[in-house]
């Protein structure tokens, strides 16, 4: 069973950094692109970024460009997303995502993790 | 950056309608639509994926049609599970732009 399981959210100060991890278990990591998807309370999904199975190809939103940086580590079958230089408008959950083999949709999402950034 | 648009907002319903919603890319996507069902406080899950493909396990009540800029997602029998706020996603270009989402309730 493909299983998504992210923790790390919690209660930040603007500026603040976080570190959010998720792990993966039913399927092989290393051969899937993955993603992090953000939603604010109340309001749509955002796509935020997206990592190739390599880590060779790397995208961010414009939105977090600079201040967050994507990475994995297919030993340890886990993805992560440092989050620098927090702001209000980062208050979110958090979902990593699985993109599907043909690299075109996200077939597998996890139960995500609440940031919130406040003082 | 590719802009989604979703219509309506929100309906309201009976179990039983017929319930058709529309996404709309601000250029051409080709067939790189797919579609999203949330309910509240979970994760999305998807449901279609290349426009009308239907993913595994998800009921054949839903369908979705489309392609260049234009997209449908339609349920044929809605069902007391299906409501929900359903979104579109681009998946031609990032970033991978989502819509503002369709909530379906009961009328």
């Amino acid at each position: 069973e493909v299983q998504l399981v992210e923790s790390g959210g919690g209660l930040v100060k603007p500026g603040g950094s976080l570190r959010l991890s998720c792990g993966v278990s039913g399927f092989t990591f290393s051969s899937y692109s993955m993603n992090w998807v953000r939603q604010a309370p109340g309001k749509g999904l955002e796509w935020v970024s997206s990592i190739s199975s390599s880590s060779s190809y790397i995208y961010y939103a414009d939105s977090v460009k600079g201040r967050f940086t994507i990475s994995r580590d297919n030993a340890k079958n886990s993805l992560y997303l440092q989050m620098n230089s927090l702001r209000a408008e980062d208050t979110a959950v958090y979902y990593c995502a699985r993109t599907s083999r043909s690299g075109y949709y996200f077939d597998y999402w996890g139960q995500g993790t609440l940031v919130t950034v406040s003082s | 950056d590719i802009q989604m648009t979703q219509s309506p907002s929100s309906l309201s319903a009976s179990v039983g309608d017929r319930v058709t919603f529309t996404c709309r890319a601000s250029q051409s996507i080709s067939s790189y639509l797919n579609w999203y069902q949330q309910k509240l406080g979970k994760a999305p899950k998807l449901l279609i994926y290349a426009a009308s493909s239907l993913q595994s396990g998800v009921p054949s009540r839903f369908s979705g049609s489309g392609s260049g800029t234009d997209f449908t997602l339609t349920i044929s029998s809605l069902q007391p599970e299906d409501f929900a706020t359903y979104y579109c996603q681009q998946s031609y270009t990032t970033p991978f732009t989502f819509g503002p989402g369709t909530k379906v309730d009961i009328k």
